[in-house]
């Protein structure tokens, strides 16, 4: 079982404020890190997933960075709206045959107008 | 696409009864995941599936669960005997290609209550 964690676990921003937060887990046997976007009575939706080292993504006002070799990725929502108040999770996976995510605690993001 | 569909939306049971919660993946995607979700543990790996064979079920509980995938597009999850510290939401999950390189989609879950 991967160790993930995630920090902050709860974040309070004013509309516009820019934050960004961790995810971090064992850089052994890296394979992939998938980030989910998960409102309150809703199913998490995927956001990004990511390979490489040094990858980086970007969708809309959100983007992420992978560092495989220290074993962390960063989430960034810039300009942050009251629709982006959501629980954001990670899950790695250390590939081979095993298709399996650990999910993290996540970080619930509270965006007030 | 209707998206993973799952039945029923919300199980209230009494301690000792059968539940049979049901999963329809994304048509054409071969592989399918099982999560629990709690307020102790977050959202963990229960068993999954690829092309309708069960790959890892180390995540399932104990032997009173059970999970079945006859065919690409149904999978069930049962309890039996259910207890109440089975109460959690159930999701089903699905997606396309094989390894974890893949976005899961998923579906919007099964509220299991057991008293």
């Amino acid at each position: 079982i991967l160790n993930v964690e995630q920090s902050p676990q709860s974040l309070h921003v004013q509309e516009g404020d820019s934050t960004n937060f961790t995810c971090s887990f064992p850089s052994s046997n890296f394979y992939a890190l998938h980030w989910y976007r998960w409102e309150t009575a809703k199913s998490p939706e995927a956001l990004f997933v990511m390979t490489l080292n040094g990858d980086e993504k970007k969708k809309g006002r959100i983007s992420a960075t992978l560092n495989t070799k220290e074993g962390y990725s960063y989430l960034y929502i810039k300009g942050s709206q009251p629709e982006d108040s959501a629980t954001y999770l990670c899950a790695p996976n250390s590939g081979g045959s095993n298709y399996k995510l650990t999910f993290g605690k996540g970080t619930l993001l509270t965006v007030n107008p | 696409d209707a998206g993973v569909i799952q039945s029923p939306r919300h199980e209230v049971t009494e301690m000792g009864q059968e539940v049979t919660l049901r999963c329809k993946p994304i048509s054409g995607h071969n592989s399918l995941f099982w999560y629990r979700q709690t307020m102790m543990r977050g959202l963990e790996l229960l068993i999954y599936f690829n092309n309708n064979v069960p790959i890892d079920d180390s995540g399932m509980p104990e032997d009173r669960f059970s999970a079945k995938m006859p065919n690409a597009s149904f999978s069930t999850l049962k309890i039996q005997p259910s207890e109440p510290r089975d109460s959690a939401v159930y999701f089903c999950a699905s997606t396309v290609g094989q390894g974890a390189g893949y976005e899961q989609y998923f579906g919007p879950g099964t509220r299991l209550t057991v008293t």
